[in-house]
């Protein structure tokens, strides 16, 4: 059974600052990665896909790697903005034609202006 | 384009009352959907998904049931609420093994 850690489990870094939120897997055969932020009280938001073929993918000031063989991924914030502050959530997808995102717990992140 | 809809937003409902939480989907066709619940400091429990019309896979037993009476309507219910089920609901559709999609939740509150 899949197991997804995610570390830490909350963050508070001042406005401007790079940062690197961790999320391990126990089962390396994974299909894809997602990364999800959530803000208080709502549904979840894709923010990437990473391919278990890829070692990275960017979307504006983010970037998410992906080591399949250790069960690593991370996602990095680039000059982050009180906007960022919100719950990260990683899930990955077990295998082609698996149903079921295994989701971590989240790490909650705070940007202080 | 894709759009995912799920209501009510906010539940209030006393022990013993039924339950009937509906998501619909716009802008695709033969989805995966599922239904999750997130409690307090717990994570995402997925509670059931569906891969057809009349298909529905639970992996919590409780109880709650799911129906999915259109391609594109997933619907959570219960004949008698819990105050165990007090919690946020989502629910979520795929495209095989694409992105994920989430509605906005519904905050149910059993008293």
């Amino acid at each position: 059974k899949q197991e997804v850690t995610q570390i830490p489990a909350a963050l508070s870094v001042p406005e401007g600052e790079n940062l690197v939120l961790n999320c391990s897997f126990t089962d390396s055969a994974i299909y894809n990665l997602q990364w999800f932020r959530q803000d208080p009280g709502k549904g979840l938001t894709s923010l990437l896909l990473i391919q278990s073929s890829q070692r990275e993918q960017t979307s504006g000031r983010l970037n998410a790697s992906l080591d399949k063989s250790s069960g690593r991924s991370t996602l990095y914030i680039a000059a982050s903005q009180p906007g960022d502050s919100a719950t990260y959530l990683c899930a990955p997808l077990p295998g082609a034609g698996s149903y079921q995102l295994t989701f971590g717990k989240g790490t909650k992140l705070s940007v202080i202006p | 384009s894709q759009t995912i809809h799920q209501w009510p937003a906010t539940l209030v409902q006393p022990v013993g009352s039924p339950l009937s939480l509906e998501c619909t989907v716009e802008g695709t066709s033969n989805p995966n959907l599922y239904w999750y619940r997130q409690a307090a400091g717990r994570g995402l429990q997925l509670l059931f998904y569906s891969v057809g019309i009349g298909q529905i896979s639970s992996e919590v037993p409780q109880n709650l049931s799911a129906s999915r009476p259109q391609d594109r309507q997933f619907i959570l219910s219960s004949k008698k609420l819990l105050l165990s089920d007090s919690g946020f609901y989502l629910c979520a559709w795929r495209q095989g093994e694409g992105i994920q999609y989430f509605g906005a939740g519904t905050r149910l509150s059993v008293l």
